[in-house]
């Protein structure tokens, strides 16, 4: 699975847009972009994921680039709940393929 | 989202003894499912895969004989630690696939093991 490299830590304004960015640069046509996060002592979250197109649901939206080497993780309207680690890894989405997670970016959301 | 369950969530045990988690799919089948152990102010570290119905594949570096992990059902998979030592305490965080042709992954709730 390709590498991603993200910043180890970023902090936000309660009620303000978060904009996680992630670099990907070796990935693969076949790769997806998952986006997990783990809060405090907490079995990691399921986010959301893409290949190529920016994807929304109710949690985040996934932008991501055209050459596909990097994309960026958006929290809308960041509250202080959301303060975690966020983890963006690439994989093929197949069957039984294992998830590695990386040192992650740790998001502190400020009142 | 699918939901995955681990027990127990924290358990404390004295050195030598054995220590068994459990992961269990509750709304869903899980062929594979997935172990990872976590030390404090650490990502997560994939320790097996863990396959129904087959043996478990470990990662580099893991042991065993000494992580046992059985899944026997659809819906579950158990983690033994055996002989544990206090530098077996630790996190422990399982995950089975619940999307049907997108590949996510959903955790369990963690089981925090702390041997004395």
């Amino acid at each position: 699975d390709a590498k991603t490299t993200q910043p180890p830590s970023m902090d936000c304004a309660e009620g303000r847009a978060a904009n996680l960015p992630c670099n990907h640069s070796t990935i693969s046509g076949n790769e997806y972009v998952y986006w997990y996060r783990q809060i405090h002592s907490q079995g990691p979250q399921y986010i959301i994921h893409g290949l190529k197109n920016n994807e929304t649901n109710e949690m985040a939206s996934l932008i991501i680039t055209e050459d596909r080497k990097s994309s960026t993780l958006i929290l809308p309207h960041a509250t202080l709940r959301d303060t975690a680690v966020y983890y963006c890894i690439v994989r093929v989405a197949q069957t039984g393929n294992k998830l590695v997670f990386g040192a992650g970016t740790i998001l502190r959301v400020k009142s | 989202g699918a939901v995955v369950s681990q027990h127990p969530s924290w358990v404390i045990c004295k050195s030598g003894t054995s220590v068994k988690i459990e992961c269990r799919s509750l709304d869903f089948q899980a062929t594979t499912m997935f172990w990872y152990r976590q030390f404090p102010k650490q990502s997560l570290m994939l320790m097996a895969t863990s396959n129904e119905g087959s043996k478990a594949t470990y990662e580099q570096g893991v042991e065993k004989d000494k992580f046992l992990i059985n899944h026997a059902s659809l819906t579950l998979s158990t983690l033994t630690v055996t002989s544990a030592h206090p530098e077996d305490s630790s996190f422990y965080i399982c995950s089975a696939r619940g999307g049907v042709n997108t590949g996510e992954l959903f955790f369990g709730e963690g089981s925090r093991l702390t041997v004395l």
